[in-house]
């Protein structure tokens, strides 16, 4: 079986950096993926990790180490817009047939404010 | 091209009932799922077609649940004898063979069950 771990909720303040840390447990690895989605409003891809390292992309950046199981989205100069809930997902090979299918964390909530 | 879209947004139904839920697909995307998330939670794997054909479901989609892609475009999923567990917001989501980037969601119909 698959399970993520990330932290319920997050709080920062505006142009501040926050990072959002995922750990994860899963018997195929082939990359991991976070999502952002705002309240009532569909998930939205951010950013994939297949390899070690950081994947940066304007204000968000994604880190990926494969040997700890590991992963963290950091999102800088946090702007209001940016409250929303943040998945880490992995993409778990299903076992004779070759179907990657996304698994989700539970969630972390990132509350920004003024 | 405006995305995965999805009819109703909203449903709310008694218990017993059956409902049907549909979704366009981005057209040039040939794979479809559908998940399903309830508050405070990740999504969930329901099911995935390649093209028209159906390979994957979870073990979480019972009897009384039923998709089809017909035709390899729009899909369908119905649930029959709904129960109020079934309660959740049902989401579909769209890719392409070999993009290793991320699903894209379509917005969701939520559904009550009273």
């Amino acid at each position: 079986g698959q399970s993520l771990e990330q932290p319920s909720e997050v709080t920062a303040v505006e142009g501040a950096i926050v990072q959002i840390n995922c750990t994860y447990q899963t018997s195929g690895f082939y990359g991991l993926s976070w999502y952002q989605q705002h309240d009532g409003g569909a998930p939205t891809f951010l950013s994939y990790n297949a390899l070690d390292g950081l994947e940066e992309t304007g204000r968000f950046s994604s880190f990926l180490s494969r040997s700890d199981s590991y992963g963290y989205l950091l999102l800088q100069e946090l702007q209001m817009k940016d409250s929303a809930s943040y998945f880490c997902a992995v993409r778990d090979r299903v076992m004779n047939t070759g179907f990657q299918k996304l698994v989700f964390g539970t969630g972390t909530r990132l509350l920004v404010s003024p | 091209d405006t995305g995965v879209s999805q009819d109703p947004r909203h449903k709310i139904t008694k218990r017993g009932q059956n409902v049907t839920f549909r979704c366009d697909p981005i057209s040039e995307h040939n794979r479809l799922y559908w998940y399903r998330q309830t508050l405070g939670q990740g999504p969930e794997f329901l099911t995935y077609f390649q093209n028209e054909a159906q390979l994957e479901k979870s073990r979480l989609l019972s009897d009384r649940f039923s998709a089809e892609r017909p035709k390899g475009s729009f899909s369908t999923l119905e649930i029959q004898r709904t129960e109020q567990g079934d309660s959740a917001m049902y989401l579909c989501a769209s890719s392409k063979t070999g993009d290793p980037m991320g699903y894209t969601f379509g917005s969701g119909t939520r559904l009550t069950v009273v």
